[in-house]
C-alpha cells in the first residue's frame, strides 16, 4: 500500500500570513503519463471533506486562488498564501495512484 | 441541485448487519463509479470500497475482509454498502462519494454529508 504523510500535524497561523502543508508519498504516484495521481481536500469543523486540488495541481471548481497545489513524484506542497478566517479546517492529501486508495493523516489549520 | 444522500446508518450490536444507502440527484448517476470512505470519530479518513459506473469492477480496501459488500441500482440512482459481522472499530461516519470518471479508483469530486454508524452493546 502507498503510505502517505503529512506535516505538520498541527499549523497555527496569523489571519493574512503564508501556510505551507507537506504530503510525501512511500512511492512516486506519477505515471508515465507525467500526471501525479494526487488530491488534496479541506474538511470543515462538522462537515464532510471538499475537493481542493486533482493531479496534484489542478484547482478544482469555485476553490480560491489564494490556494495552490505543487510538487511531483513523492512529494507535495498544498500553500495558502494568505490565511483567511474560513480556512480553519483539517486538509488531507490522498493518492489514486494504485489500490487502495490511501488518504495522509491530515493537517490540521487554525488561527494564532 | 447535485447532491448524494446517505442514510441507513444507527445503532447496531457487535455481530450484527447493516444497510447504508446513498442517494444521487442531479447528475447522470450511471456515468460515474462510486466509493466509500469512512472516518472513526475525532480521526482521519478511510477508502472503503469502490464501483464501476455499470455496476462492475468493484474494489475494497484490505481490511473489509470480506464483511462488506457494495452495489449500486442505476435505476435508483443509488449506491449500497452492506456491512455484516460489525466491529467496535467498524464505528465511524460513512460517507459515499463521486469518482470524476465511470472507472473507480480516481478522486473524489463530490461527497454526501455521512451517516454514522456507531457499534456497541
Amino acid at each position: 500500500d502507498i503510505v502517505l504523510t503529512q506535516s505538520p500535524d498541527s499549523l497555527p497561523v496569523s489571519l493574512g500570513e503564508r501556510a505551507t502543508i507537506n504530503c510525501k508519498s512511500s512511492q512516486s504516484v506519477l505515471n508515465p503519463n507525467s500526471k501525479n495521481y494526487l488530491a488534496w481536500y479541506q474538511q470543515k469543523p462538522g462537515q464532510s471533506p471538499k475537493l481542493l486540488f486533482y493531479w496534484a495541481s489542478t484547482r478544482a471548481s469555485e476553490v480560491p486562488d489564494r490556494f495552490s497545489g505543487s510538487g511531483s513524484g513523492t512529494e507535495f506542497t498544498l500553500t495558502i498564501s494568505s490565511l483567511q478566517a474560513e480556512d480553519v479546517a483539517i486538509y488531507y492529501c490522498q493518492q489514486y495512484y494504485s489500490a487502495p486508495l490511501t488518504f495522509g493523516p491530515g493537517t490540521k489549520v487554525e488561527i494564532k | 441541485e447535485v447532491k448524494l444522500s446517505e442514510s441507513g446508518g444507527g445503532l447496531v450490536q457487535p455481530g450484527g448487519f447493516v444497510t447504508l444507502f446513498c442517494e444521487a440527484s442531479g447528475f447522470t448517476f450511471e456515468y460515474y463509479a462510486m466509493s466509500w470512505v469512512r472516518q472513526a470519530p475525532g480521526k482521519g479518513l478511510e477508502w472503503v470500497s469502490g464501483i464501476g459506473g455499470r455496476g462492475g469492477d468493484k474494489t475494497y480496501a484490505g481490511f473489509v475482509q470480506g464483511r462488506f459488500s457494495i452495489s449500486r441500482d442505476n435505476r435508483k440512482n443509488t449506491l449500497y454498502l452492506q456491512i455484516q459481522s460489525l466491529r467496535v472499530e467498524d464505528t465511524a461516519i460513512y460517507y459515499c462519494a463521486r469518482d470524476w470518471a465511470a472507472t473507480t479508483l480516481t478522486y473524489f469530486d463530490l461527497w454526501g454529508q455521512g451517516t454514522l454508524v456507531t457499534v456497541s452493546s
